[in-house]
């Protein structure tokens, strides 16, 4: 079964400095990969997907992502956080049968200090 | 307002009685999905449809728990003889058929059990 695995439970970091947050998945075939951002108090939010060609994907406010598949990762960055990125961060991968319905990582849970 | 709306958006309710939430999806999303999400987790499929019929269901469903969307629009989650276990966020999202470009997420019903 797929799964996915995001290492860091809590970042904190102080604004201007740079973030990586790290996902790995199990799948080794045809994979999709999506970020999701909770802001507190908010719904689920599409940051960034990856479906295939450029492993590089840009995404809504600054961050990115890589796929590196002889990894097995998905890690997000942003090269300068702010305060207004504090929010809890999700990777997902959906199955690929024909639910599609997404597995997610237990996130990861960035405090950005001013 | 053009998103997923979910309602309550709170329910505190005692041990052993049932709830209903409801989920609003976009008109022209024709997926429904349910997943639950618990403390320092990431959300857990629960269920999903396409149209009016529920095409899958998680062993994380127990006979205590009910979905429906009867025609195809708004769906509503019940939660039979509610147990303090049952104590979580309930998220619906929706997409289009393919669900390629990612789910839009209601904003949750948090359900607490007491």
């Amino acid at each position: 079964a797929q799964s996915v695995s995001q290492h860091n439970h809590h970042v904190i970091l102080s604004e201007a400095a740079s973030l990586e947050l790290g996902c790995n998945y199990s799948y080794g075939g045809t994979v999709n990969l999506f970020w999701y951002v909770q802001y507190p108090g908010q719904h689920l939010q599409l940051l960034l997907k990856y479906f295939s060609g450029d492993p590089l994907v840009k995404g809504i406010k600054g961050f990115e992502a890589e796929f590196i598949k002889s990894k097995f990762s998905f890690n997000l960055r942003k090269p300068s956080v702010q305060w207004s990125d504090t929010a809890e961060y999700f990777c997902a991968v959906p199955t690929m049968d024909s639910s599609y319905k997404l597995i997610f990582g237990s996130g990861t849970r960035l405090l950005v200090r001013p | 307002d053009t998103g997923v709306s979910q309602d309550p958006r709170h329910k505190i309710t005692k041990r052993g009685q049932n709830v209903t939430f409801r989920c609003d999806p976009i008109s022209e999303h024709n997926r429904l999905y349910w997943y639950r999400q618990t403390l320092g987790q990431g959300p857990e499929f629960l269920t999903y449809f396409q149209n009016e019929a529920q095409l899958e269901k998680s062993r994380l469903l127990s006979d205590r728990f009910s979905a429906e969307r009867p025609k195809g629009s708004f769906s509503t989650l019940e939660i039979q003889r509610t147990e303090q276990g049952d104590s979580a966020m309930y998220l619906c999202a929706s997409s289009l058929e393919t669900a390629l470009y990612g789910y839009t997420f209601g904003s949750g019903t948090r359900l607490t059990v007491v």
